[in-house]
């Protein structure tokens, strides 16, 4: 069963502060990770997906991937109150193989 | 551009009704994919399609689940009967398979089965 895990949270962290989010996948073989963030009440958007080990960077988000670990984190810089949300990550096999996503990480951003 | 559009966003019904969900993907993309989510097990991927052909349907959860997807712009997810621990945020999503993969999220239908 391939899986991909986070931890629940909640996360909370002081407004402007880093945001460190963190995911494991089981299956070795997964090339494409995704980040999602989803609002209360409302559908996940994507945020960054990653293929490459090392650091990928948007603006105040940075993805990074350690395939050798298997693991994948987000990093949100000067984390705002709008930040706060569940965030999914999910791990992809293959083109047009189903993603896998975990059960989220839910963080809270305090003023 | 619009996104992937969903019907009904709500739905309250009761046990033994049949249910049917609808969904249009955004146009170019060649994959569908119905999820379900609740507070206890998460996003689950019930099935999804390419080029319109069910691939993966491991995830349907039972005999009363069926899902059709008739063209390229039109899925429906049917349950029948229905049950009160059918109740659920359904989500429909898109994709162009074979370029990024990036899955596009409709709203959502919150089911409620009394």
């Amino acid at each position: 069963q391939k899986e991909v895990e986070q931890n629940s949270g909640p996360l909370s962290v002081p407004e402007g502060a880093i945001a460190s989010l963190n995911c494991t996948y089981s299956d070795r073989g997964s090339q494409s990770f995704f980040w999602y963030r989803q609002y209360s009440g409302k559908s996940p958007e994507l945020i960054m997906f990653i293929y490459s080990n090392g650091d990928k960077e948007d603006g105040r988000f940075t993805a990074q991937l350690n395939k050798a670990s298997q693991y994948v984190s987000l990093l949100i810089r000067d984390s705002q109150p709008s930040d706060s949300a569940t965030y999914l990550c999910a791990a992809q096999y293959s083109s047009a193989s189903k993603i896998i996503f975990g059960s989220g990480t839910r963080l809270s951003i305090r003023p | 551009d619009a996104g992937v559009i969903q019907s009904p966003r709500h739905e309250v019904t009761e046990m033994g009704q049949e249910v049917t969900l609808r969904c249009k993907p955004i146009s170019g993309h060649n994959s569908l994919f119905w999820y379900r989510q609740t507070m206890m097990r998460g996003l689950e991927l019930l099935i999804y399609f390419n080029n319109n052909v069910p691939i993966d349907d491991s995830g349907m959860p039972e005999d009363r689940f069926s899902a059709k997807m008739p063209n390229a712009s039109f899925s429906t997810l049917k349950i029948q009967p229905s049950e009160p621990r059918d109740s659920a945020v359904y989500f429909c999503a898109s994709s162009w398979t074979g370029h990024t993969d990036t899955q596009y999220f409709g709203p959502g239908t919150r089911l409620t089965v009394l």
